[in-house]
């Protein structure tokens, strides 16, 4: 079955501090993955995607994330948090040529200043 | 600035009322999907259209719950009767033509209460 699983539920960190938020999937065939964040209140944003390339993808607000198929992982990193970074991200994936997706079950940011 | 347009963006309804949630995906986008998320589910696919035809409405409770895609231009999200644990938050998204790399859009949501 199509899955997506984000491993941390809540996170805490400093500013200026490093993220990396955990996301594993299970597709079969080709895979497209998504990292969307909600900031309280708001709707869903993208914050970057991977389909076929360069696996290191760059987002917007200085996020990146690396595909790694033999792990089947897409994890999001970004160098050095800032308040502003507190939101809730969410891990997504879809399957072939179809952009129907499939969302990690978050992952909770609160940033300290 | 193309955007989903969601309406109502909050609703408190009685348990037993009927609840109609209105959509307006973004001009030629032909996929429109309904989502909903809550603290216990998180973000949940209730169901799909592609080219206004249903694909896929697996997720969604059918008892109570119906979405339709009257046109292009609007689709609605029904709950009949409603009860509590349907409060909720309710997005729509949209998309473009299928294919690789295609990003779906969200609305700002429907915030749904029912007591």
């Amino acid at each position: 079955a199509q899955s997506v699983s984000q491993h941390n539920h809540h996170v805490i960190l400093s500013e200026a501090a490093s993220l990396e938020l955990g996301c594993n999937y299970s597709y079969g065939g080709t895979v497209n993955l998504f990292w969307y964040v909600q900031y309280p209140g708001q709707h869903l944003q993208l914050l970057l995607k991977y389909f076929s390339g360069d696996p290191l993808v760059k987002g917007i607000k200085g996020f990146e994330a690396e595909f790694i198929k033999s792990k089947f992982s897409f994890n999001l990193r970004k160098p050095s948090v800032q308040w502003s970074d507190t939101a809730e991200y969410f891990c997504a994936a879809s399957g072939g040529a179809t952009n129907k997706l499939i969302f990690g079950t978050g992952t909770l940011l609160a940033v300290q200043p | 600035d193309a955007r989903v347009t969601q309406t109502p963006r909050h609703k408190v309804t009685e348990m037993g009322q009927e609840v109609t949630m209105r959509c307006q995906p973004i001009l030629g986008h032909n996929t429109v999907f309904w989502y909903r998320q809550t603290m216990m589910q998180g973000l949940e696919l209730l169901a799909y259209f592609r080219n206004r035809a249903p694909l896929d409405d697996s997720g969604m409770p059918k008892d109570r719950f119906s979405a339709e895609m009257p046109d292009a231009t609007l689709a609605t999200l029904k709950i009949q009767p409603s009860e509590p644990r349907d409060s909720a938050v309710y997005f729509c998204a949209s998309g473009p033509v299928e294919g690789r790399g295609n990003t779906i859009y969200f609305g700002e949501g429907s915030w749904l209460t029912v007591v």
